[in-house]
């Protein structure tokens, strides 16, 4: 099993539309979560972090984090051409060194 | 304006040959690290350095070589021991402080071989 596990899409919604995208991770002890979008070519950019379980608002996003089921989410509304990335979960284990695990990233596609 | 900088933001290697890349951020972050990304795949961790004169190896550190002897700079050395270095290079900065730990990244180095 991944550490950290998301669905590499892609995932192409209209615009306007809601992006849904989830990702789920192994280690229970994990404690704190990260969004990063990608452009294609260029570096991560961090979207948002959460560490209480619940929902997490900044702008459009949305970050969700349920603990118990260990699945984190982030929700995009009003999804824009300009959203169209690839959008990295990381988690980071509790730890002297907190080391941070990154899944494979979902592609999305908002279409015009 | 604070930030990470990466250099240079395409390299060539050779056969054989040794090449460095550069980072270097002014966040006054204690942590630094150097990812690697591959097509499809997620980033891989390569080292660490939480402060200076000190550094860990990562996941993947073989055929790879740091030194942090600023806190500033953390450059990374591509020897000719890694033999598919082909790839997008990623270096990082955070401040721990709290327990929560947020990295930042570079623009990146996509490395090639001729």
């Amino acid at each position: 099993q991944k550490e950290v596990e998301q669905n590499s899409g892609p995932l192409s919604v209209p615009e306007g539309a809601i992006a849904s995208l989830n990702c789920t991770y192994s280690d229970r002890v994990s404690q704190s979560f990260f969004w990063y979008r990608q452009y294609s070519g260029k570096s991560p950019e961090l979207i948002m972090s959460i560490y209480s379980n619940g929902d997490k608002e900044d702008g459009r996003f949305t970050a969700q984090l349920n603990k118990a089921s260990q699945y984190v989410s982030l929700l995009i509304r009003d999804s824009q051409p300009s959203d169209s990335a690839t959008y990295l979960c990381a988690v980071n284990r509790f730890g002297g060194y907190q080391k941070v695990t990154f899944g494979t990233g979902t592609k999305l596609q908002v279409i015009p | 304006d604070g930030g990470i900088t990466q250099s240079p933001k395409y390299l060539f290697r050779k056969e054989g040959q040794n090449v460095t890349l550069s980072c270097e951020q002014n966040l006054n972050h204690d942590a630094m690290y150097w990812y690697r990304q591959d097509p499809g795949q997620g980033l891989r961790l390569i080292y660490y350095s939480q402060i200076v004169n000190d550094f860990q190896k990562g996941d993947i550190a073989e055929g790879y070589s740091v030194s942090r002897e600023k806190k500033e700079s953390f450059p990374l050395t591509v020897t000719s021991a890694q033999k598919n270095p082909t790839a997008f290079y990623l270096c990082a900065s955070s401040s721990p402080g709290g327990g929560w730990e947020t990295q930042y990244f570079g623009p990146g180095t996509r490395l090639l071989v001729l």
